[in-house]
């Protein structure tokens, strides 16, 4: 059975960079048939898409974020991550990682627990 | 980019009522590609419905889908008590961004 897990540091200084990774267990991350995103939700609102990376390492952002966000994939650790520059108060939110359909893009079949990060000085 | 309005805000319902959630897009979304997901406190969200009405695995048949272009509509036939959670729908396969409605909470009466 798939499992996502999201690791990376709960709090985040304004202006820092946060770096989070998604630990791929239950299957490989190196398949034609899925792609791997990041999706956020701030405290009691709703759900913001992130990233998504197709198997072919094709990336795709969200327009409002596309100038501070890198999406990568490591095959070889089974795992992917998500870089987010200049963050502030803003992005404070769960963060979860999400397993993808490659066919239908962006439908999102698998997520992660989430993970909460807090910017704050 | 794809807006998606989901209503109503809220609704306060008690279990074995019938309830319909509503999700209209800014634009048709071709080939249904409008899912609906569930989240309750604490959790990730849930694939329900894709396809506009197709279910999930594992997904029980109270939970039906309709619609299509810019009107879909989210049906629980019969609340069950674990039912009560926030129901988010979302446009896929198109051009990026994926898109989110901002969700329907059903709060119990």
């Amino acid at each position: 059975q798939l499992q996502l897990q999201e690791s990376g540091p709960g709090l985040v200084k304004p202006s820092e960079t946060l770096s989070l990774t998604c630990i791929v267990s239950g299957g490989s991350i190196n398949t034609f048939s899925y792609s791997w995103g990041w999706i956020r939700q701030p405290p009691g609102k709703g759900l913001e898409w992130i990233a998504t990376i197709s198997h072919t390492g094709n990336t795709y952002y969200n327009p409002s974020l596309k100038s501070r966000v890198t999406i990568s994939v490591d095959t070889s650790k089974n795992q992917f991550a998500l870089r987010l520059t200049s963050m502030t108060a803003a992005d404070t939110a769960v963060y979860y990682c999400a397993r993808q359909s490659a066919l239908t893009w962006g439908l999102i079949g698998d997520w992660g627990h989430g993970t909460l990060v807090t910017v704050s000085s | 980019e794809i807006v998606l309005t989901q209503s109503p805000g809220t609704l306060s319902l008690s279990p074995g009522e019938r309830v319909i959630l509503s999700c209209r897009a800014s634009q048709t979304i071709s080939s249904s590609y409008l899912a609906w997901y569930q989240q309750k406190p604490g959790q990730a969200p849930r694939l329900l419905i894709y396809g506009a009405s197709t279910r999930a695995t594992g997904i029980p048949d109270r939970f039906s889908g309709s619609g299509s272009g810019t009107h879909f509509n989210l049906t629980i036939s019969r609340l069950e008590p674990e039912d009560f959670a926030v129901y988010y729908c979302q446009q896929y396969g198109g051009s990026p961004p994926l898109t989110f409605g901002q969700g329907t909470r059903l709060e119990t009466k």
